[in-house]
């Protein structure tokens, strides 16, 4: 079964840092570019970066460009997000997907991870 | 950047056809895929390229794409078709980003 399987939510001060991992399996890791999405609580989805196959080329939206990385480790069949500096409105889950085609369409979806960033 | 609109909500009943438009510039140019998501799931990904299925997506769901406008029309709706629907584009013109519209509530009478 192909699957997406995201971790290291949690409770974090405004300033602090966290690190997600998602787990792929189920599919040939390294033939597919990954990203990560967020979506507030109550609000719509946002794109926040995106890994081609082997980590040469990423991007980042503009609310989060300088403060969070994106990478993977194809060895691991894992794509990380490290979040450093982060703030009230980085608060939302977070969901690991898996581009049909980079760029284009994510045809699979992790269930998610909460990052609340609060004092 | 780039900037999709959708309205925020469409009220159907059953078995009749939804229509949710998804605005932007020159979207036809674009390639537009449409995402289903329902309470507390993550979203699902039910037209890709304008108007392609995946496996598993119902005949009923088809999309097209031309001008400033994209739409999903699900056609002879039913109750399960309840839930939030994204439409998304990959904005080539300001450093290789993906956007999303702002969702539309479909609402099953």
């Amino acid at each position: 079964e192909v699957q997406l399987v995201e971790s290291g939510g949690g409770v974090v001060r405004p300033g602090g840092s966290l690190r997600l991992s998602c787990a792929a399996s189920g599919f040939t890791f390294d033939d597919y570019g990954m990203s990560w999405v967020r979506q507030a609580p109550g609000k719509g989805l946002e794109w926040v970066s995106s890994i081609n196959w082997n980590g040469g080329s990423t991007g980042y939206a503009d609310s989060v460009k300088g403060r969070f990385t994106i990478s993977r480790d194809n060895a691991k069949n894992s794509l990380y997000l490290e979040m450093n500096s982060l703030r009230a409105e980085d608060t939302a889950f977070y969901y690991c997907a898996r581009y049909l085609v980079t760029p284009g369409a994510f045809d699979i979806w992790g269930q998610g991870t909460m990052v609340t960033v609060s004092s | 950047s780039y900037v999709l609109t959708q309205p925020p909500s469409v009220s159907v009943a059953p078995g009749q056809t939804a229509r949710i438009t998804c605005g932007g510039n020159n979207i036809g140019s674009k390639s537009v895929h449409w995402y289903q998501q329902k309470p507390g799931q993550a979203p699902m990904l039910v037209v890709y390229d304008d108007s392609d299925r995946p496996s598993g997506i119902p005949e009923r769901f088809s999309g097209s794409n031309s001008g400033n406008t994209a739409t999903l029309t699900i056609s002879r709706v039913e109750a399960g078709d309840e839930a939030d629907y994204y439409c998304q584009v990959w904005d080539s013109s300001s450093d290789h980003v993906e956007v999303f519209g702002p969702g539309t509530k479909v609402t099953v009478l």
